[in-house]
């Protein structure tokens, strides 16, 4: 059973709209993690972060931004949804300390119309 | 850049075959490596990793892996497949220059028929 938990699972959605994918994790992992995923293909990581008020963005470039004001909260948000940025979105965590193993969420399928 | 490659795309099997996948990365030093797995409608959980020590790894419900740092390989087998194992099977690997994020393969799609 996951302690990551991502909300909403599924959002289909019209362009334009300002759109936040919720992430909360509760194991008091210091580092957390965007991935962007599209069918058959790699996780992409689009943004992490490895504390409080620390977020860098990743490999893949996103028009998407995040913030870390809590230590299990890292909400990703689109500011004005495109359909090029339907994608499955999945946040992971893992605890500081050599190379933890990541824990991922269910991840949130977005759908922009 | 670091790269990893997954060789097969989609592997269809019978129940009791044995499954070997392939793992290739590029990274020339110190690297941690991982297979993840995706079961139908739930989220990525680690099957089993390596960091040091031992190249050859045991995981959760009978998966091994072998690393080979000769081959830049970290294959994944499982000698006799349930039906239970059909799902995404992703193999990732952490570097130190890398600050510990992941760099994912695409993933292989495992079918088992019953």
């Amino acid at each position: 059973e996951a302690d990551i938990y991502q909300t909403p699972r599924y959002l289909v959605i019209g362009t334009g709209k300002k759109i936040t994918l919720e992430c909360s994790q509760t194991m008091g992992h210091d580092k957390m993690y965007w991935y962007q995923q599209d069918p058959g293909m790699e996780l992409h990581l689009i943004h992490y972060s490895y504390g409080v008020n620390s977020t860098e963005k990743g490999d893949l470039s996103s028009e998407s931004t995040v913030s870390r004001i809590r230590t299990e909260h890292f909400p990703l948000t689109l500011e004005s949804a495109r359909p090029s940025h339907t994608s499955q979105y999945l946040c992971a965590s893992s605890s500081t300390g050599g190379f933890q193993p990541q824990h991922f969420g269910d991840g949130t399928r977005l759908s922009i119309l | 850049a670091q790269s990893v490659s997954q060789h097969n795309h989609h592997v269809i099997l019978s129940e009791a075959a044995s499954l070997e996948l392939g793992c290739n990365y590029s990274y020339g030093g110190t690297v941690n490596l991982f297979w993840y797995v995706q079961y139908p409608g739930q989220h990525l959980q680690l099957l089993l990793k390596y960091f040091s020590g031992d190249p050859l790894v045991k995981g959760i419900k009978g998966f091994e892996a072998e690393f080979i740092k000769s081959k830049f390989s970290f294959n994944l087998r499982k000698p006799s497949v349930q039906w239970s194992d059909t799902a995404e099977y992703f193999c990732a690997v952490s570097t130190y220059n890398q600050g510990g994020k992941l760099i994912f393969g695409q993933g292989t799609e495992l079918s088992v028929k019953p």
